[in-house]
């Protein structure tokens, strides 16, 4: 069974601070990986994924991933949080191929203090 | 982008009643929707995955007889929670993906249900 454990549950971090939250993943197999991003009151939104090919991923607002296959990590970064980064950040995974189920960690809530 | 949309957005029902949740992709084409049920402080939790013109897939632990699962078309799938109860409050929140797209969910806004 496929798994994600996200480190940190809570993080504070004051503006300009650099950011960086942890994500590990359980799969037998190769993997389709995923950050969403859940500002207050609203809807999940993609950060960014990794499927195939340049495991340092792009994303949208600044943000980057990386993925280390023998650390089975996925990592979010961004050098220089803003306030209305402030939201709450999953990390999920899916099997590659057809229609499998995306798992979710447990979420991590980013709080950034101006 | 694909955008997902959930209705109604918020309900309020007495205990004992049925209440349905419609799911609908409104510029794609999705053969496979799933339906989440998010917790205070929690993750998502997947319920089941709906497929178009088949019985849906539920998890182990989610009651197929509670929360009744129609995917009727390619862009609508509805969640109906049967005979509601206090504990059945939540967020439920629906995804869908695009059958000629990438493997990836587009979410939709979530609908929150208080059973009182």
């Amino acid at each position: 069974a496929q798994s994600v454990s996200q480190h940190n549950h809570h993080v504070i971090l004051s503006e300009a601070a650099s950011l960086e939250l942890g994500c590990n993943y359980s799969y037998g197999g190769t993997v389709n990986l995923f950050w969403y991003v859940q500002y207050p009151g609203q809807h999940l939104q993609l950060l960014l994924k990794y499927f195939s090919g340049d495991p340092l991923v792009k994303g949208i607002k600044g943000f980057e991933a990386e993925f280390i296959k023998s650390k089975f990590s996925f990592n979010l970064r961004k050098p220089s949080v803003q306030w209305s980064d402030t939201a709450e950040y999953f990390c999920a995974v899916t099997g590659s191929g057809g229609y499998q189920k995306v798992t979710f960690g447990t979420g991590t809530k980013l709080q950034v203090i101006p | 982008g694909a955008v997902v949309s959930q209705h109604p957005s918020r309900v309020i029902c007495k205990s004992g009643t049925s209440v349905k949740i419609e799911c609908r992709s409104l510029d794609f084409q999705a053969t496979t929707m799933f339906w989440y049920r998010q917790f205070p402080k929690q993750s998502l939790m997947l319920m089941a995955t709906s497929n178009e013109g088949s019985k849906a897939t539920y998890e182990q632990g989610v009651e197929k007889d509670k929360f009744l699962i129609n995917h009727a078309s390619l862009t609508l799938s509805t969640l109906t929670v049967t005979s509601a109860h206090p504990e059945d409050s939540s967020f439920y929140i629906c995804s869908a993906r695009d059958s000629q797209g990438a493997p990836e969910q587009f979410f939709g806004p979530g609908t929150r249900l208080t059973v009182l």
